[in-house]
Formats: C-alpha cells, sequence, structure tokens
C-alpha cells in the first residue's frame, strides 16, 4: 500500500466549476498536509498547508483535513484555466514520532488537472 | 530577492560521469532537502540536512552524496554508481520549527 495516494487523472472540468482533488494516507502518526500545484516543467509551488481537521480556505482554495479517515482534499472553486496543473498532495509525520523523519514530506504521485474554457 | 536557486538549468552527463547539481538558499532555512521527480510520480527524498555539517539519508541515497559546510549551501552529487540518474532534482527548503517547504527551480538531469 502506497503511503500517500492520490487519483492521478487526468481531471477535467470546465471553467467556472468546481475541482475536487482527493488524496488518503496510511500513517495515523500524520500531523501536517500540504498541497502543491506543480505547472508542466516547473517546481512545485506550495499553495495550501492544514494541520487540524476541518476546513481551511484561502481565496478559490479550500482544503478539508479528515484524519479519522486518513482522508484530505483540495477544493477549487470557480476554476479558471489556468488552475490547469498537477497538483501534488504531501504529508509529514508527527516530528515526536521517533527515527530520522523530522521534516520529511512524502509525496503522492500527483493529479493532473484540466480546466477547459 | 530571498529565494533558492539551483543550477544548472539543465545538464547533460555521460554515463560513468559524476556530476554536481548546485542548491543555495538566502532564506535564512535551517533545513535543506534533495528530491528526485520521475515522469508521472511524485517527489522521493534523496538526503537531508537539518544543520550545518549534518545530514541524513532519505529513501533513495544509494548512488548520490551531498554536503553541507555551510547554510546557505547543500549540492548533491551524482555518481556513476546511480543506475538511473536521468530525472528532474529539486532542492527545498524549510525553516526550523515551521511545517512548510518551499522549492527551488529544479534542475533536469539527462544522462547520454
Amino acid at each position: 500500500q502506497k503511503e500517500v495516494e492520490q487519483n492521478s487523472g487526468p481531471l477535467s472540468v470546465p471553467e467556472g466549476a468546481i475541482a475536487s482533488l482527493n488524496c488518503t494516507y496510511s500513517d495515523r502518526g500524520s500531523q501536517s498536509f500540504f498541497w502543491y500545484r506543480q505547472y508542466s516543467g516547473k517546481s512545485p509551488e506550495l499553495i495550501m498547508s492544514i494541520y487540524s481537521n476541518g476546513d481551511k480556505e484561502d481565496g478559490r482554495f479550500t482544503a478539508q483535513l479528515n484524519k479519522a479517515s486518513q482522508y484530505v482534499s483540495l477544493l477549487i472553486r470557480d476554476s479558471q484555466p489556468s488552475d490547469s496543473a498537477t497538483y501534488l498532495c504531501a504529508v509529514k509525520l508527527d516530528p515526536n514520532a521517533g527515527g530520522t523523519s523530522y521534516g520529511k514530506l512524502t509525496f503522492g504521485q500527483g493529479t493532473i488537472l484540466t480546466v477547459h474554457p | 530577492d530571498g529565494g533558492i536557486t539551483q543550477s544548472p538549468k539543465y545538464l547533460f552527463r555521460k554515463e560513468g560521469q559524476n556530476v554536481t547539481l548546485s542548491c543555495e538558499q538566502n532564506l535564512n532555512h535551517d533545513a535543506m532537502y534533495w528530491y528526485r521527480q520521475d515522469p508521472g510520480q511524485g517527489l522521493r527524498l534523496i538526503y537531508y540536512s537539518q544543520i550545518v555539517n549534518d545530514f541524513q539519508k532519505g529513501d533513495i541515497a544509494e548512488g548520490y552524496s551531498v554536503s553541507r559546510e555551510k547554510k546557505e549551501s547543500f549540492p548533491l552529487t551524482v555518481t556513476s554508481a546511480q543506475k538511473n540518474p536521468t530525472a528532474f532534482y529539486l532542492c527545498a527548503s524549510r525553516q526550523g520549527g515551521d511545517n512548510e517547504q518551499f522549492f527551488g527551480p529544479g534542475t533536469r538531469l539527462t544522462v547520454l
């Protein structure tokens, strides 16, 4: 079982719609959760971080975390063609979990999102 | 401008050669990381360093080496022992105590 799983897509949505991106993780010791956006040929850009259960909103983006279900999602409202990219989910273990994993992020394989006009 | 720089942007290497990828940051971040990305895959951790003169192996350290002699610099050497080095290499940094990692622009390495 992969530690962090995402549907690779591609996910195609029309302009103005809500895009919903999902991520599940296997380690219950995970503490911090991140969404990165990566345009083709570019490096990942951090767009959202979430640390506690519930929703966190930032502009058109909403991150949702459910630790009991080991599930984190990203909603993009009013999707624009410029949102077309690969979205990477990343998870960080509790630094008190021991070992040498402090600060280490584990990434999913990414979901390709296409927003068509 | 504060940020993370990586050089070169593109690198071509012949089989059997060692190459060194540069990563520099002026964010005064304590921790630095090297990741590798292959097409259609997520990022995999090669090495990381939390403080100067200390570094730890990540998940795929074989065939790679690093040094951390200065806080702002974390170069990665891809040795000839790395069997499949063609990939996109990403350097990241994180301020101590903060959770968020920020990435440099990356180096695309191709072995000819």
